[in-house]
């Protein structure tokens, strides 16, 4: 079974710019969550989805924001980008709406 | 709130000694905790958890850990050290937090393995 996948890879954005960020979750599982890290520090929670909902959203500016589709995948967004926002994001999945911890290999995002 | 200390920010071992990162945590009830790693540039690789029953875990790459309650903490060791463990790793802890699901991690042990 695929484990949690997310695209792309790599991104390059210009300051002011948006960006999606992609995830697909495990087979089967409900509950997508978001998290940024910063070179040199622990993950930070952004978003968490179960069954489409929003449950929960961490100390992040509205210039962030997600959804989940249908199928469950999930997509992050972020808008006017700052060079602040550079940073690794991992999506995360969970069968149920407990804590999501197997990761995706994540989006390194680069603002210039 | 829950949180994690992880009070070691690098920590240098010779191959082939024995290895133990410390992580003490906060959380109201019976946590779920986990131990990750992560090379330079990559995402998070899963080395055990804990969710209840032996408070003794073991996972992956010959990894251990032992969750103790009464001190709040759920150290990770290693009996021997290979050169390939030279990594950061993350102590974290899931659990409700304000009516949601979360994980809270540490800031992270970087690893340093000398021959």
């Amino acid at each position: 079974d695929a484990g949690v996948t997310q695209s792309p890879t790599h991104l390059i954005k210009t300051r002011g710019q948006h960006v999606t960020l992609r995830c697909s979750p495990i087979s089967g599982h409900k509950s997508v969550s978001w998290y940024q890290q910063v070179l040199g520090q622990g993950p930070q929670f952004i978003f968490q989805y179960y069954e489409k909902e929003e449950r929960g959203r961490g100390n992040f500016p509205d210039r962030f924001s997600a959804r989940q589709f249908p199928n469950y995948s999930s997509e992050l967004n972020v808008n006017a980008l700052l060079l602040g926002d550079s940073a690794l994001y991992l999506c995360a999945s969970s069968p149920s709406s407990g804590p999501g911890y197997t990761f995706g290999s994540g989006t390194r995002l680069t603002v210039v | 709130a829950q949180s994690v200390t992880q009070p070691d920010i690098h920590i240098t071992v010779s191959e082939g000694a024995s290895l133990e990162l410390r992580c003490n945590y906060s959380y109201g009830a019976t946590p779920y905790l986990f131990w990750y790693v992560q090379s330079p540039g990559q995402g998070l690789q899963l080395l055990l958890k804990y969710f209840s029953g032996d408070t003794l875990v073991q996972g992956i790459k010959g990894f251990e850990a032992e969750f103790k309650r009464s001190q709040s903490s759920f150290n990770l060791r290693k009996p021997s050290v290979h050169w390939s463990d030279a990594a950061e790793y993350f102590c974290a802890v899931g659990g409700n937090s304000g009516g949601y699901q979360k994980v809270t991690f540490g800031t992270g042990t970087k690893l340093q393995v000398i021959p």
